[in-house]
């Protein structure tokens, strides 16, 4: 069965480490999105992709990199881990952009913690 | 941009239905989803409307009024699993025909004995 991935899936790390999160999805979907769920701020949008070498930067996309090398990955990267980034990542994808409705597929998520 | 707003937290007994609303404020509006969120897990798709009306789905409902940027989620006969956070998410088209989601904060319901 298709499904999407994330790992690790409970991250601690040190202030000022280079962290990377991964997202392997199986849907062959275009659309790949990373987010971060924070509470009393919801499920904010760090960085979104609709294709193999296109990336864009959502609301709260400082201090996090993407890069989309082929349909099923989109690895996020944390240059340089702030405390502030602590929180709950969670990566989707869907199928298509225009004309029908396109419901994300979530992946379990990834609890990080930075000390 | 967008501006969503729902519930922060409702409670509701076993068996009794509950509205969820949604209110919206967007520019380019291109569909409306709910989705489903167990504490300590991923959000699941629930219902997705793009036209005024109501769009039925076994005992979830869910309604959208476009011109009054207004949305509800319709819970039937509540079961105790039910209790989870519902997300109200936006659909905006942006220049070049792409589409961005964006999500409310989540009303957590509490369904009761």
């Amino acid at each position: 069965d298709a499904e999407i991935t994330q790992s690790p899936r409970h991250k601690i790390t040190e202030t000022g480490r280079q962290v990377t999160l991964a997202c392997h999805q199986t849907w062959n979907h275009n659309n790949m999105f990373w987010y971060r769920q924070d509470l009393g701020h919801g499920l904010r949008l760090i960085h979104y992709s609709y294709g193999v070498q296109d990336t864009n930067k959502g609301e709260v996309s400082d201090g996090y990199s993407v890069s989309r090398s082929n349909t099923e990955d989109l690895p996020l990267t944390l240059e340089s881990a702030a405390s502030s980034q602590t929180s709950v990542y969670f990566c989707a994808s869907s199928l298509g952009t225009s004309g029908s409705y396109n419901e994300q597929f979530f992946g379990p998520g990834t609890r990080l913690t930075v000390l | 941009g967008q501006n969503i707003d729902q519930p922060t937290e409702m409670t509701a007994t076993e068996g009794a239905i509950v509205q969820i609303n949604c209110t919206y404020q967007t520019s380019g509006f291109n569909g409306l989803f709910w989705y489903q969120q167990h504490a300590g897990e991923a959000p699941t798709f629930l219902s997705y409307n793009v036209l005024d009306g109501l769009e039925e789905k076994g005992r979830f409902s869910s309604f959208l009024s476009r011109s009054k940027g207004y949305s509800y989620l319709l819970l039937k006969e509540l079961q105790m699993k039910d209790s989870a956070s519902y997300l109200c998410a936006v659909r905006d088209e942006e220049s070049g025909g792409y589409q961005k989601v964006t999500f409310g904060t989540g009303t957590k319901l509490q369904v009761i004995p």
